[in-house]
């Protein structure tokens, strides 16, 4: 068990670009979620997955955010026309099949900074 | 909505004074409920949980109980060490549209003096 991994780990973008984090959850994990977490706050839920099935997405914070997970294994987050606003810690999390009294497990996270 | 309050800090004390960090929370139901914490320079990692009223969760000296009446998780320690220094968050598992998704709090930073 290597834990959830997140890369890359950190990320310098110039306004306008599209960029790609990815995660990859512990092995055995079906469920995975992704936050943004910004100086001096808690994380805040973007999307999450069961398996490859998208079942909460309400919460990405615009529509140049979009997250895939094609085969229920890894996903990654994709930020279209990044903007300042943008600049952030990014976190993956996943966790077990199984009740509501699941812990998740958290990436060190991908730092992106839009200059 | 469903939402969670955490109380502001830093929280600074000296060595083993009583630590308490408040958490309250509006749910439909009874959430199971969470504290990370974050050491500097590291990832968020598990606590303490707690699934049902009255439940206790409890590691590392810290405690904190599931208050139904009060909708309260708060996290305590009777005597706090320089390592306790950290960002602890309360993360209830709140309703999401159809989901149930560990919802943080905005932190509270620890300082402990020696």
């Amino acid at each position: 068990d290597t834990g959830v991994s997140q890369n890359p780990r950190h990320k310098i973008t110039k306004r306008g670009q599209n960029v790609t984090f990815r995660c990859d959850p512990i092995s055995e994990h079906n469920r995975l979620y992704w936050y943004r977490q910004t100086l001096g706050q808690g994380p805040e839920f973007l999307t999450y997955f069961q398996n490859e099935a998208q079942l909460e997405k309400s919460r990405l914070l615009s529509d140049r955010f979009s997250a895939e997970r094609p085969k229920g294994s890894f996903s990654t987050l994709e930020i279209q026309r990044t903007e300042q606003g943008d600049s952030a810690m990014y976190l993956c999390a996943s966790s077990r099949q199984g009740g509501l009294d699941t812990e998740a497990f958290f990436g060190q996270g991908t730092r992106l900074t839009v200059v | 909505g469903d939402s969670v309050t955490q109380m502001e800090g830093p929280v600074t004390l000296s060595e083993e004074a009583f630590l308490t960090i408040n958490c309250t929370y509006t749910a439909t139901g009874y959430p199971s409920l969470f504290w990370y914490v974050q050491y500097p320079g590291e990832g968020l990692q598990l606590l303490l949980k707690a699934t049902k009223a009255d439940d206790k969760g409890s590691n590392k000296g810290f405690e904190a109980t599931y208050r139904k009446e009060t909708t309260s998780f708060h996290l305590e320690k009777g005597s706090v060490q320089v390592s306790d220094s950290a960002v602890y968050f309360c993360a209830p598992r709140l309703q999401t549209g159809g989901s149930y998704i560990p919802t943080f709090g905005r932190g509270t930073s620890l300082i402990v003096h020696p």
